[in-house]
């Protein structure tokens, strides 16, 4: 059974200061790794994608890649109260199918 | 261009009524998936689609069935509706290692 694990939270930070999401996946071969957030009672929309190891930066969001250490992180410098949401971690299966397991998700909140 | 839809956005079903959840995408996708997504459980795969022709079981596939009408659209159907199907589903799709693109969701409740 894959697997992807996420610390629910919620974590709390305050305004300006850099949020750090972490998510670990147990399926050694997987490809492609995504960044959802989620607002309340609205529908999943991408954040970040990654397909290799490494960093990759977009704006204020930096995801960051270990595939040795099977952890995939999400890095949101100067948070903003709008930031606050929902943000779910996917991982791909690596093969034909690509059908994504995706964690639970990590709660944040950024209070001014 | 207007990505994946749903209707109905909400539905109230009486216990052992049937309905079917419609969704389209236009983004010519070739694979599209069905979720229900429960308050701590994350988002669960009903049923996906890889290709039009074919559908599969996901995680959670019990009474529900499926229809690729065309590589459009991905129907989803109860049969006969029971309390613990009182859920917010969401329609997916995508294309290959990509990202998917989600409907807006239909919540329904089942009394």
């Amino acid at each position: 059974q894959k697997e992807v694990e996420q610390n629910s939270g919620p974590l709390s930070v305050p305004e300006g200061a850099i949020a750090s999401l972490n998510c670990t996946y147990s399926d050694r071969v997987s490809q492609s790794f995504f960044w959802y957030r989620q607002y309340s009672g609205k529908s999943p929309e991408l954040i970040m994608s990654i397909y290799s190891n490494g960093d990759k930066e977009d704006g204020r969001f930096t995801a960051q890649l270990n595939k040795a250490s099977q952890y995939v992180s999400l890095l949101i410098r100067d948070s903003q109260p709008s930031d606050s949401a929902t943000y779910l971690c996917a991982v791909n299966e690596s093969g034909g199918s690509y059908i994504p397991t995706f964690g639970r998700g990590t709660s944040l909140i950024v209070h001014p | 261009n207007a990505g994946v839809t749903q209707t109905p956005k909400f539905q109230v079903l009486k216990t052992g009524q049937s309905m079917t959840l419609q969704c389209a995408q236009d983004m010519n996708h070739n694979s599209m998936y069905w979720y229900r997504q429960d308050p701590g459980m994350g988002l669960r795969l009903i049923y996906y689609s890889a290709s039009e022709g074919t559908t599969d079981k996901g995680e959670v596939p019990n009474g529900y069935n499926v229809s690729r009408l065309n590589k459009r659209e991905f129907s989803l159907r109860l049969e006969s509706a029971a309390p613990s199907q009182t859920s917010v589903y969401f329609c997916a799709s995508s294309e290959g290692r990509f990202e998917q693109f989600f409907g807006p969701g239909t919540r329904l409740t089942v009394l």
